[in-house]
């Protein structure tokens, strides 16, 4: 079965960096387009990134573009989230989510942006 | 950006009724609609894609229907664990995905 599984949050200050990291197993991990997707406290939910199947494309939200990277290393299975100059407003949940489309064909590009898988979520807080 | 709003931001209901949550577009998505479940503490579960598929294992009380700017989620007869938030997502010009604001259903 599909496993997603985020690590790497904690309490950081404002302007320093972290590092998230989502192991998934279960599935052709190589395949799919990957997401990261975030949840401020009692709110909604928030669209932060994706990376296409082989990692040759990427896409941020305007909240994150230059302050947050997306990568993957399809050896590892590993969706990673590298996050620099944190600011308070980035305080949240932080889910990897899984695309809906098999890109084994390598014609899909991002996928389809329908997540149909997502992980337990780490929390990040950002806080002096 | 593509704009999803949500209506109603809350309902409260009973075990039994027959409940609908609307998401409308800020402009046509065509069906590139997808409806999300969030239990509090867990993540966000996909039941329904492109407006009105089910997602495997999901139960057939949920449908959901609708095209160009307005959708439908509906719950054919609330059990205990249909108490939950849902989100509307569109799919259709992407990058950035955009959710609705959520609708969460209490019991009354």
């Amino acid at each position: 079965q599909v496993q997603l599984v985020e690590s790497g949050g904690g309490v950081v200050q404002p302007g320093r960096s972290l590092r998230l990291s989502c192991a998934a197993s279960g599935f052709t991990f190589s395949s799919y387009g990957m997401h990261w997707v975030r949840q401020a406290p009692g709110k909604g939910l928030e669209w932060v990134a994706v990376i296409s199947y082989d990692g040759s494309n990427k896409y941020y939200a305007d909240s994150v573009k230059g302050r947050f990277t997306i990568s993957r290393d399809n050896s590892k299975n590993t969706l990673y989230l590298q996050m620099n100059s944190l600011r308070a407003e980035d305080t949240a949940v932080y889910y990897c989510a899984k695309d809906f489309a098999d890109c084994s064909g390598g014609s899909c590009y991002l996928g389809v942006s329908i997540l149909d898988y997502w992980g337990q979520g780490t929390l990040v807080t950002v806080s002096s | 950006d593509i704009q999803m709003t949500q209506s109603p931001s809350s309902l409260s209901a009973s075990v039994g009724d027959r409940v609908t949550i609307t998401c409308r577009a800020s402009q046509s998505i065509s069906s590139y609609l997808n409806w999300y479940q969030q239990k509090p503490g867990k993540a966000p579960k996909l039941l329904i894609y492109a407006a009105s598929s089910l997602q495997s294992g999901v139960p057939s009380r949920f449908s959901g229907s609708g095209s160009g700017t307005d959708f439908t989620l509906n719950i054919s007869s609330l059990q205990p664990d249909d108490f939950a938030t849902y989100y509307c997502q569109q799919s259709y010009t992407t990058p950035p995905v955009t959710f609705g604001q959520g609708t969460k259903l209490e019991i009354k």
